[in-house]
C-alpha cells in the first residue's frame, strides 16, 4: 500500500515568517498534487508536478518535486493569515490514473 | 466559473435509513469522485465513476453504492446509514485525478 507522510502535522507561525511542509513516500509517484483547504469547505488544487526535480512557483508559494519521484516539498515565503488552512499533498502511482493516494496534511495556521 | 455542487451542507438522520448524497459538477468532466474526510485518517475514496453507469470501488466502498445516470451527476446512497459513518463526505470531479471539489457534506447519524 502506498502511503504519504506529511510534516509537520500542525504548524503555527507568525505572519511573515517563512515555511515548509514536506510530503514523502517510500514509493514512487507519476505525479503530485498539493491542496489547500479552508474550514468548511472542499480541498482546492493548487499545482501538480510531474518531473523529478520540478519547481513550480505560485506568488509565495513554491512547490518542489523530489528528483526520485518519493517526495515533495511546499515553501511558503513571507506568511499571509489568508495562507491558513490545510496543506494536503497526494499522489498518483501511475500516469493516468485516476486514484490518489493523499496524505493526512499539515495545519498551518498563521498569526497576525 | 466552474462548479462542483453537493446538495446539502448539513444533514442528520437515523442509523437504518436509506441516505442519498447529491453532487452535480458543470465541467463536462468523464471521472467523478466520492472521498470521506475524518480527523487523523485524512481523505479515503470511496468509490468513483469514469463514465455514465460507470463505477469503481475506491478504498472504503463497504456500505456504499453510487449512481451515475447522467454524466454531470454522481449519487452517493448509504443504503442502511450506521453511526460510523458519521463522517464530512466530499464529491470531486476531474480528468483523469480530482481537480475540483464541492464543498462538502457534514453528515451525522444518530
Amino acid at each position: 500500500t502506498q502511503l504519504l507522510e506529511q510534516s509537520p502535522q500542525f504548524l503555527s507561525i507568525q505572519e511573515g515568517e517563512n515555511l515548509t511542509v514536506y510530503c514523502n513516500s517510500s514509493s514512487v509517484f507519476s505525479s503530485l498534487q498539493w491542496y489547500r483547504q479552508e474550514p468548511g469547505e472542499g480541498p482546492v488544487l493548487l499545482v501538480t508536478v510531474v518531473t523529478g526535480g520540478e519547481v513550480k512557483k505560485l506568488k509565495r508559494l513554491t512547490f518542489q518535486f523530489g528528483d526520485a519521484r518519493k517526495d515533495s516539498s511546499l515553501h511558503i515565503t513571507a506568511a499571509q493569515t489568508g495562507d491558513t488552512g490545510l496543506y494536503l499533498c497526494a499522489g498518483s502511482a501511475r500516469g493516468g490514473s485516476e486514484k490518489l493516494v493523499f496524505g493526512k496534511g499539515t495545519k498551518l495556521t498563521v498569526n497576525p | 466559473d466552474v462548479k462542483v455542487t453537493q446538495s446539502s451542507r448539513y444533514l442528520v438522520k437515523r442509523t437504518g435509513e436509506k441516505v442519498f448524497l447529491e453532487c452535480v459538477q458543470d465541467m463536462d468532466h468523464e471521472n467523478m469522485f466520492w472521498y470521506r474526510q475524518d480527523p487523523g485518517l485524512g481523505l479515503r475514496l470511496i468509490y468513483f465513476s469514469y463514465d455514465v453507469k460507470m463505477k469503481e470501488k475506491g478504498d472504503i466502498p463497504e456500505g456504499y453504492s453510487v449512481s451515475r445516470e447522467k454524466k454531470e451527476r454522481f449519487s452517493l446512497i448509504l443504503e442502511s446509514a450506521s453511526t460510523n459513518q458519521t463522517s464530512m463526505y466530499l464529491c470531486a470531479s476531474g480528468d483523469p485525478q480530482p481537480q475540483h471539489f464541492g464543498d462538502g457534506t457534514r453528515l451525522s447519524i444518530l
